[in-house]
């Protein structure tokens, strides 16, 4: 089976322009989560869905970052403008309802804003 | 949100050594606890869970002591591929998964 898939994987952008993210879970999972990774920060949770639905976006920085997810299979996280200090790689995980401590995890993006 | 704290490192230990982690946690209402392994450049993966009462998986150990609130895990034997930045993640409940920052490991032959 496929695992979850994210694209693209590394994207590089000026400041100021939009950067779009994307994400396909696990099929049969009800739950998925976007995540931020940097040094500095570790691993932080930007924004999850429940059967499509958003649940907590209280973790996405501003009004810059936006969210997604119009099925089961498709999950979008966009930045515009994007800023230098987006930098970073952005996880999509997902789960099942019956086990939401085991989330399974995309490739990343690493995200290069210059 | 609350906190889950870990020593950054990095631990470097020789091949074959024994090496421990901990990691406390502030949210005495946690109910489930699991250490996830996230190699360089890769993405985080569940290692183990951790029980109450500790549990064994190969050279793997892991402990909780709910009374001071910290997770343990403790490594026989070490690998090379071991070397990993270890995260010790908790479940406050009907919330996701609070991860901590990691602890960075090398083994070094």
């Amino acid at each position: 089976d496929a695992g979850v898939i994210q694209s693209p994987r590394h994207e590089v952008t000026e400041m100021g322009q939009e950067v779009t993210l994307r994400c396909k879970p696990i099929s049969g999972h009800d739950y998925l989560f976007w995540y931020r990774q940097t040094m500095m920060r570790g691993l932080e949770l930007l924004i999850y869905f429940n059967n499509n639905v958003p649940i907590d976006d209280s973790g996405m920085p501003e009004d810059r970052f936006s969210a997604k997810m119009p099925n089961a299979s498709f999950s979008t996280l966009k930045i515009q403008p994007s800023e230098p200090r987006d930098s970073a790689v952005y996880f999509c995980a997902s789960s099942s309802g019956t086990e939401t401590y085991e989330q399974y995890f995309g490739p990343g993006t690493r995200l290069t804003v210059t | 949100r609350k906190e889950v704290e870990q020593d950054p490192g990095p631990f470097n230990v020789p091949e074959g050594a024994t090496v421990a982690f901990n990691c406390t946690y502030s949210n005495s209402a946690s109910q489930s606890f699991f250490w996830y392994r996230q190699d360089c450049r890769k993405e985080p993966k569940l290692l183990m869970s951790v029980y109450s009462s500790g549990n064994e998986d190969g050279r793997f150990t892991a402990q909780l002591n709910r009374a001071s609130q910290y997770i343990s895990l403790l490594i026989r034997d070490s690998k090379l591929s071991d070397s990993a930045t270890y995260l010790c993640v908790v479940n406050e409940g009907n919330t996701p998964l609070v991860f901590g920052k990691g602890t960075r490991l090398s083994v070094i032959a």
